[in-house]
């Protein structure tokens, strides 16, 4: 079982609609990234948390310490937010899990 | 700020070639890293440096792969060898670390192919 899980693996979502990414791990963290990847682009950090909640814009992040979960939301989803999204976690080193990534498809 | 930047974005070199990766951190960041990322692996740890300091180098594949940081704004990542199995894209990632994390700011990558 791999340290950090994210659901779904791929999503397809009609422009408009409120999305749901989740990320599970397994791990004590210190804190959680959650990370955009435009095909064939480069690694955008979206949000660094630690706890509570984190809003940029029509992206929201949530997590849960306890529960050890984390919950990435996009509100009025537009096609350029298509893309791979990624979350990882830091367990207090310099190593950074990552998870396989969801990839988000958003038709127009 | 002009971010991470690395250098070539692409390379396309023959197999038995040598392949040189470049990356040039965020001023006032303590800590590089250099990443591979594959279909099958994903993201992949080659080598951490703190304070220009190799710290981890276990993520390196092998001998073919070294990596340097000759001061705090430049390093660079050495294939020599290369062989079709390194085509990937490796990623610069640079971060300011303090009590023991740090918000991850990556490079454009370098998409290498070796044919």
């Amino acid at each position: 079982k791999n340290e950090v899980e994210q659901s779904p693996q791929n999503l397809t979502a009609q422009e408009g609609e409120f999305i749901t990414i989740n990320c599970s791990y397994s791990v004590g963290i210190s804190a959680l990234h959650w990370l955009q990847q435009h095909p064939g682009g480069g690694i955008v950090s979206l949000f660094m948390l630690s706890s509570g909640k984190k809003k940029h814009g029509r992206l929201i992040a949530t997590i849960n310490i306890q529960e050890k979960h984390s919950s990435l939301h996009i509100t009025a989803s537009h096609p350029r937010d298509s893309a791979v999204y990624i979350c990882a976690v830091n367990s207090g080193t310099y190593k950074y899990i990552f998870g396989t990534g969801t990839r988000l498809k958003v038709l127009a | 700020d002009a971010g991470v930047i690395q250098s070539p974005r692409h390379e396309v070199t023959e197999m038995g070639q040598e392949v040189t990766l470049r990356c040039k951190p965020i001023s006032g960041h303590n800590s590089l890293f250099w990443y591979r990322q594959t279909m099958m692996r994903g993201l992949e740890l080659l080598i951490y440096f703190n304070n220009n300091v190799p710290i981890d180098d276990s993520g390196m594949p092998e001998d073919r792969f070294s990596a340097k940081m000759p001061n705090a704004s430049f390093s660079t990542l050495k294939i020599q060898p290369s062989e079709p199995r390194d085509s990937a894209v490796y990623f610069c990632a640079s971060s300011f670390v303090s009590a023991n994390t740090g918000e991850l700011f990556f490079g454009e990558g370098s998409r290498l192919t070796v044919l």
